[in-house]
């Protein structure tokens, strides 16, 4: 099983700064991770996927990189609506894994 | 608009069993790969199982293997997760998802409560 590790557990910023999150894989992925955001009482959404690519009307304030087993998020000027918790997911291997999530707070 | 609604949550007793459902909504069930993935009050989320397109092909997490089928009937817009010989540590929101690889789409969610 491929173990996600991401750093920090909760990432605390102002709004309009910048936000950068990391996924880590135990063994690679490749390009074959996916972002979500989730807020309380809410699904997961998809924010991104094959590392870097924006799944469909998420602002292009949110951007991934990395590929392999080192992976980040950045959220530029962070909105109000960004604070949540976010999660990485591999598609590597079976089974799929998530990480334990980042949690953004308000600074 | 694609559209995902799970149903049949409830409080269950250890070892007892419960049946998922998930209908969709806004797409042809049938050309997509769905999942169950679940997520356990205030915790982080676990994949649970995946049932290829064309129920070729389905996958599980370790923990459920033997325990939890997934299944579907296209003809219903619908996949299920049927869980036996549930366990005080299935207890979370499970939630069906759409996607071959990423997940897409995610329904709502519908909790399962295993207490005695």
């Amino acid at each position: 099983e491929i173990v996600m590790t991401q750093s920090p557990a909760t990432l605390s910023v102002s709004p309009g700064d910048t936000g950068t999150l990391s996924c880590r894989a135990s063994q690679t992925v490749n390009a074959n991770l996916a972002w979500y955001q989730q807020k309380p009482g809410q699904p997961p959404r998809l924010l991104i996927y094959g590392s870097s690519t924006r799944a469909t009307d998420i602002p292009a304030r949110f951007s991934g990189g990395g590929s392999g087993t080192e992976f980040t998020l950045t959220i530029s000027s962070l909105q109000s609506e960004d604070f949540a918790v976010y999660y990485c997911q591999q598609y590597e291997n079976w089974p799929r894994t998530f990480g334990q999530g980042t949690k953004v707070e308000v600074k | 608009q694609v559209q995902l609604v799970e149903s049949g949550g409830g409080v269950v007793q250890p070892g007892r069993s419960l049946r998922l459902s998930c209908v969709a909504s806004g797409f042809s069930l049938r050309s997509f790969g769905m999942h169950w993935v679940r997520q356990s009050p205030g915790k982080g989320l676990e994949w649970v199982a995946l049932i290829s397109y064309d129920a070729g092909n389905d996958q599980y997490t370790d923990s459920v293997r033997g325990r939890f089928t997934i299944s579907r009937d296209n003809s219903k817009n619908t996949i299920y997760l049927q869980m036996n010989s549930l366990r005080a540590d299935d207890t979370a929101i499970y939630y069906c998802a759409r996607g071959a690889r990423e997940f897409e789409y995610w329904g709502q969610g519908t909790l399962v409560t295993v207490s005695s």
